[in-house]
């Protein structure tokens, strides 16, 4: 089946520093993915939108200056902490979307393994 | 806003027990509703959906059937395997489209032997 990875699974960073997160899809191209994040007992939260070629779609209290998405080729998207602080410290989770023909039941959502940022 | 609620975890139960686990939902129109499982080091992976009112989604001995009435997506299993430890999220989202979902907090269910 379709495999998404996600790069690296866990990651402790000092606070200030920046960290980048990856997602890849490996056999299938993916116009569009997803970034999600999910503090302790909470939900899984999307993030933004990630579509190749074009700006991210950030929803509502996300700092895009913050967390900066990189969607350059059709297999491959990064999310980029910067300057984390430890409120930062969160699991994040990306999924790719891939699509056969126009109709939206024929699509199929792969997800990451997520990864677990701790800042310092 | 649409949100999603789901049984606190965790849950543990013995191999051959019967599972519920219980989902209700918010929202303002018809969303399509479904349930994805993380096991261990993997990524979450559709387990089930249900796209409107009395559909009933099934997968791998599990179902969940979409109650409008009561608003409800619960997932359930007649008899577990310790193969089946995992958290499990229920989700909804608008179309069909996979995209732009709402999950719960996920639940994780621990099957001892």
């Amino acid at each position: 089946g379709a495999v998404v990875s996600q790069h690296p699974s866990r990651v402790i960073c000092k606070s200030g520093t920046s960290v980048k997160i990856e997602c890849r899809s490996l056999d299938f191209q993916a116009t569009t993915m997803f970034w999600y994040r999910q503090f302790p007992k909470q939900s899984l939260m999307l993030m933004a939108t990630s579509n190749e070629g074009s700006k991210a779609t950030y929803e509502q209290g996300v700092e895009k200056d913050k967390f900066l998405i990189n969607h350059a080729s059709l297999t491959l998207s990064t999310l980029t902490v910067t300057s984390a602080h430890p409120e930062d410290s969160s699991f994040y989770i990306c999924s790719a979307r891939r699509s056969r023909g126009a109709s939206a039941t024929n699509e199929k959502l792969f997800f990451g393994s997520g990864t677990q940022l701790s800042v310092l | 806003g649409d949100s999603v609620t789901q049984m606190e975890g965790p849950v543990t139960l013995s191999e051959e027990a019967f599972l519920t686990i219980n989902c209700t939902y918010t929202a303002t129109g018809y969303p399509s509703l479904f349930w994805y499982v993380q096991y261990p080091g993997e990524g979450l992976q559709l387990l089930l959906k249900a796209t409107k009112a009395d559909d009933k989604g099934s997968n791998k001995g599990f179902e969940a059937t979409y109650r409008k009435e009561t608003t409800s997506f619960h997932l359930e299993k007649g008899s577990v395997q310790v193969s089946d430890s995992a958290v499990y999220f229920c989700a909804l989202n608008y179309g069909g489209s996979q995209g732009n979902l709402i999950f719960g907090k996920g639940t994780k269910l621990s099957v001892k032997p």
